[in-house]
C-alpha cells in the first residue's frame, strides 16, 4: 500500500461548489503539506501543518482552508470554488530531523472547476 | 527574494545520451536541495538530495547531482538516459536553519523527452 493516498484522484465540479480533497499517511510523520501544481509553475504551498495543532497559511492560502483530523489525516477545503483552481493537489509528508527535512508526495488529486 | 530557476522548460535527449538538467537557485540561508521525478499521472518521487558534507550526489536510477556553492546550482546529471527517464523533473531548494519550518521552493520543472 502507498504511504501517502489522496482520494478523490479526479474531480470535475462546478463554480461556487464545495470541494474537499483528502490525504492519508501511513508513514507515521508529523508534518502535512498541501501543494498545487500549475503547467509552467512548478509546486507552490497552500498550507502545511506540524501537528494536529499547528496549521499554517503557505504563499496561496487564499480561498482554501485546512483541517488535521489527526496526526495521518490533513485535509484541503474550497468552500466555495472557482475555474482558476482548476489545478493538480498534492499532499506531501515530512518528518524533521537533525538533517532537516524530505518531503514524500502522494499521488495527487485532478482537480477541473467548470 | 527565495527562488529556483531550471532555466531549460523541456529538454530532448537521444537514448543512451548524456543528460544535465540545469538548476539555479537564489536563497539567503543555507540551503538543502532536491531533485524529484514525476512521471505521466504520477505523484512526485524524490530522486537525491543534499544536506551537508560531499557536494557530489548519488540518487536512484542512475542519477547523481552536484552543489556548486559558488555557483549557486545544484545541476542534475546521468550519464546514459534511458526511454524510461521520460518525465518532468523537479529542482527544490529548502533551509536548514533553526526553526526552519520545512517549506521547500520549488523550480518549474524541466520535462524531458527521449528519442529512441
Amino acid at each position: 500500500d502507498a504511504d501517502v493516498t489522496q482520494t478523490p484522484r479526479n474531480r470535475i465540479t462546478k463554480t461556487g461548489k464545495r470541494i474537499m480533497l483528502e490525504c492519508s499517511q501511513t508513514k507515521g510523520h508529523d508534518r502535512m503539506y498541501w501543494y498545487r501544481q500549475d503547467p509552467g509553475l512548478g509546486l507552490r504551498l497552500i498550507y502545511y501543518s506540524f501537528d494536529v495543532k499547528d496549521i499554517n497559511k503557505g504563499e496561496i492560502s487564499d480561498g482554501y482552508s485546512v483541517s488535521r483530523q489527526a496526526q495521518a489525516k490533513f485535509s484541503l477545503s474550497l468552500e466555495s470554488a472557482i475555474p482558476n483552481q482548476t489545478a493538480l493537489y498534492f499532499c506531501a509528508t515530512s518528518d524533521w530531523g537533525r538533517l532537516g527535512d524530505t518531503q514524500y508526495f502522494g499521488p495527487g488529486t485532478r482537480l477541473t472547476v467548470l | 527574494a527565495q527562488s529556483v530557476t531550471q532555466p531549460d522548460i523541456h529538454i530532448t535527449v537521444s537514448e543512451g545520451a548524456s543528460l544535465e538538467l540545469r538548476c539555479n537557485y537564489s536563497y539567503g540561508a543555507t540551503p538543502y536541495l532536491f531533485w524529484y521525478v514525476q512521471s505521466p499521472g504520477q505523484g512526485l518521487q524524490l530522486l537525491l538530495k543534499y544536506f551537508s558534507g560531499d557536494t557530489l550526489v548519488q540518487g536512484i536510477k542512475g542519477f547523481e547531482a552536484e552543489f556548486k556553492r559558488s555557483q549557486s546550482s545544484f545541476n542534475l546529471r546521468k550519464p546514459s538516459v534511458h526511454w524510461s527517464d521520460a518525465a518532468e523533473y523537479f529542482c527544490a531548494v529548502g533551509s536548514l536553519l533553526s526553526g526552519n519550518t520545512g517549506k521547500l521552493i520549488f523550480g518549474q520543472g524541466t520535462t524531458l523527452q527521449v528519442k529512441p
